[in-house]
This record gives structure tokens, C-alpha cells and sequence, in this order.
């Protein structure tokens, strides 16, 4: 079955540079969140969308922006890089959850940004 | 918002043994709660869930359970294997918009031989 893919999967920056990471949901999900894990911390929600509208903000940086396309796909767009961004970016998508619906949300493999 | 606290931080059983994993949550708005197993280098794989009108659910070795109440919810997992050695994530979020899933802190499992 397809997966949420993520890319890339590595990437290394140099501090005030930009990255920009996609994120391809599975086929009919309808919303996709974005979250930040850095080493031995859990996931920290970062922003979502459904229907390619921001649906919900969480700790995203002013420097960081996002949106979902008309396909569904979605970009994080980072810029001025700092060191503390170095951290895993998972993305994840779901059909909207309701009561009614057996869904979940699934996560990608995620990109690992090295911020040097 | 919500604030999910997950304990213990880092869990060690033999095989065989009997593993709990307990997480508190403190927006009573939350009505779903699944539960992430995380291998080093990966991203979260849910192993179950479970929604506010189910007070437990079972899954072959894995069972959760949930008390709205106490707003308090627990991952057990019996017959352990050296293959359930990973990070579990509890989490909490509400269904019927895209809300985000709020993550505990993590356990760190490791099931010995």
C-alpha cells in the first residue's frame, strides 16, 4: 500500500540558508500535519492543512511557512536556518477524522535536517 | 491546549513479561487517543487507538484503555518480544477536525533476552 512519502530524507544546510521539504500524502487523504522532532523529544506539532487550507497552527517559527497544493502535496519552507532547526520533520495525513470513520493519521519516514 | 504527560520514561522487562505505559491528558475536549511505536530512524507507526466511547480495546498481545474520567489512559503489552523494544508515543486529539495529535514525552521500551 503507498505510504506518506517524504523529501529528501537527509539534508544538511549551512546556518541563514533555506531548505524546503515536500511531503506526499497517501492517495485520498485530505489533510496533512507537519511536525518537528528533535533528539530524544517527541513530536512538536508544527501546522496542518485540510483541503489545502491552513487548518491549524501549532510552534512554527515566523521563519518557517508551509502550504498544500492542488494535488494535496505539501512544502515546508525554512529560512534563515539557526542551528536549534537541526531536528527530524515528519509529515503525516489522514482523512479527516470523524467518529464515523475508522482513519488514522500515518507519518512519513521523515527528513533529517543537519543545520551547520 | 492540551498537555499530554506520559510515563515511565524509559521501561525494561524480560521477555515474556507484561509491559504498561501510562498517559494523563488535560483537555477534556480530547476524544481520540492513539499510540505511536517509534524504531530508531523512523517515523511513528500506529499500534492502536482508541476513541472516548470505548473504554478498552484489544489487539492480539496490545490492549489500551481509557479512563474519561481521570482523563487517564494506558498501553499495556503482553508476552513481550526483543522485537517490541522501541520509543511509544501516547497522544491525544480531537476527532471531527484536523486537529493536531499533542504527544506525551515517550517511553523508551527495551525488552530483554
Amino acid at each position: 500500500a503507498a505510504g506518506v512519502i517524504q523529501s529528501p530524507r537527509h539534508l544538511i544546510k549551512e546556518k541563514r540558508e533555506t531548505a524546503t521539504l515536500k511531503c506526499y500524502p497517501i492517495p485520498r487523504h485530505d489533510t496533512v500535519y507537519w511536525y518537528q522532532q528533535g533528539p530524544g523529544q517527541d513530536p512538536q506539532f508544527l501546522i496542518s492543512f485540510y483541503e489545502k487550507m491552513q487548518s491549524d497552527k501549532g510552534s512554527i517559527p515566523d521563519r518557517f511557512s508551509a502550504q498544500q497544493f492542488s494535488d494535496y502535496h505539501s512544502e515546508l519552507n525554512m529560512s534563515s536556518l539557526e542551528l536549534g532547526d537541526s531536528a527530524l520533520y515528519f509529515c503525516a495525513s489522514s482523512e479527516l477524522l470523524t467518529q464515523d470513520r475508522n482513519t488514522e493519521a500515518f507519518f512519513g519516514q521523515g527528513t533529517r535536517l543537519t543545520v551547520v | 491546549g492540551e498537555n499530554v504527560e506520559q510515563h515511565p520514561s524509559t521501561l525494561s522487562v524480560q521477555e515474556g513479561d507484561s509491559a504498561v505505559i501510562k498517559c494523563t491528558y488535560s483537555d477534556s475536549a480530547s476524544n481520540y487517543f492513539p499510540w505511536y511505536k517509534q524504531e530508531l530512524g523512523k517515523g511513528p507507526q500506529l499500534i492502536i487507538d482508541i476513541r472516548s466511547n470505548v473504554g478498552e480495546k484489544k489487539d492480539q498481545r496490545i490492549a489500551v484503555t481509557l479512563n474519561k474520567t481521570a482523563k487517564h489512559f494506558s498501553l499495556h503489552i503482553t508476552e513481550t518480544q526483543p522485537e517490541d523494544s522501541a520509543v511509544y508515543f501516547c497522544a491525544a486529539s480531537s476527532l471531527g477536525s484536523a486537529r493536531q495529535l499533542t504527544f506525551g514525552s515517550g517511553t523508551q521500551l527495551t525488552v530483554l533476552p
